[in-house]
């Protein structure tokens, strides 16, 4: 089992539509949970984190931790094409384990 | 505005040609990485460098070394490269105590022919 899963996807929806990315990871012992949009044949950029458990919020971007089932997720609300990209996980406490990430794509 | 840099941003070489590829940072960060990240797959980590101490990943193949001769500068040598080489390089920077937070360079495309 690898540490980290995330769905690749591809994932497409409608401008506007309310997004769900998610990723599951083994160890409880994580505590940071990073999500980076990466466009194409471009670097990983880091859109936002959580440390331990929770919600937080940043404009239309919403990331979750639900620690006791060891699964994470970022919702995109009000989706624009310009979010489309591939979004990657990564999760860990000083050494980060990245899944594969999700491509997606919002359709005009 | 602070960034990671890396060059060149293509880079094609022949197979068993040493190729080096380099990254350059103005965030003043101790800790500097090199992911190999293939098509549809996570980025994997090669190694990294607390400041001067070089950490290897167990996994990582002989054929790559790297060389940090400054806080601002690292080097990716792959000594004899293969078809399976080819990927993107990312570079990415840290500080010491916020290893979780890591700022990525724009990669470069390596095509091996």
């Amino acid at each position: 089992q690898k540490e980290v899963e995330q769905d690749p996807g591809p994932l497409s929806v409608p401008e506007g539509a309310i997004v769900s990315l998610n990723c599951t990871y083994s160890n409880s012992a994580f505590q940071y949970f990073m999500w980076y949009r990466q466009y194409s044949r471009k670097g990983p950029e880091l859109l936002m984190y959580t440390y331990s458990s929770g919600n937080k919020e940043d404009g239309r971007f919403t990331a979750q931790v639900d620690k006791s089932s060891k699964y994470i997720s970022l919702f995109i609300r009000d989706s624009q094409p310009s979010d489309s990209a591939t979004y990657l996980c990564a999760i860990g406490n000083n050494d980060m384990r990245f899944g594969a990430g999700t491509r997606l794509t919002v359709k005009p | 505005d602070a960034m990671v840099i890396q060059n060149p941003r293509y880079q094609v070489t022949q197979f068993g040609k040493p190729v080096t590829l380099s990254c350059s940072q103005t965030l003043n960060h101790n800790v500097m990485y090199w992911y190999q990240q293939k098509s549809s797959q996570a980025p994997k980590l090669l190694f990294h460098y607390y400041d001067k101490d070089f950490n290897n990943e167990a996994d990582t193949p002989d054929n790559f070394q790297s060389r940090r001769p400054n806080t601002s500068f690292c080097f990716l040598d792959i000594r004899s490269p293969g078809l399976g080489d080819a990927a993107m390089y990312l570079c990415a920077t840290s500080t010491l105590g916020g290893t979780y937070e890591q700022y990525f360079g724009p990669g470069t495309r390596l095509t091996v022919t």
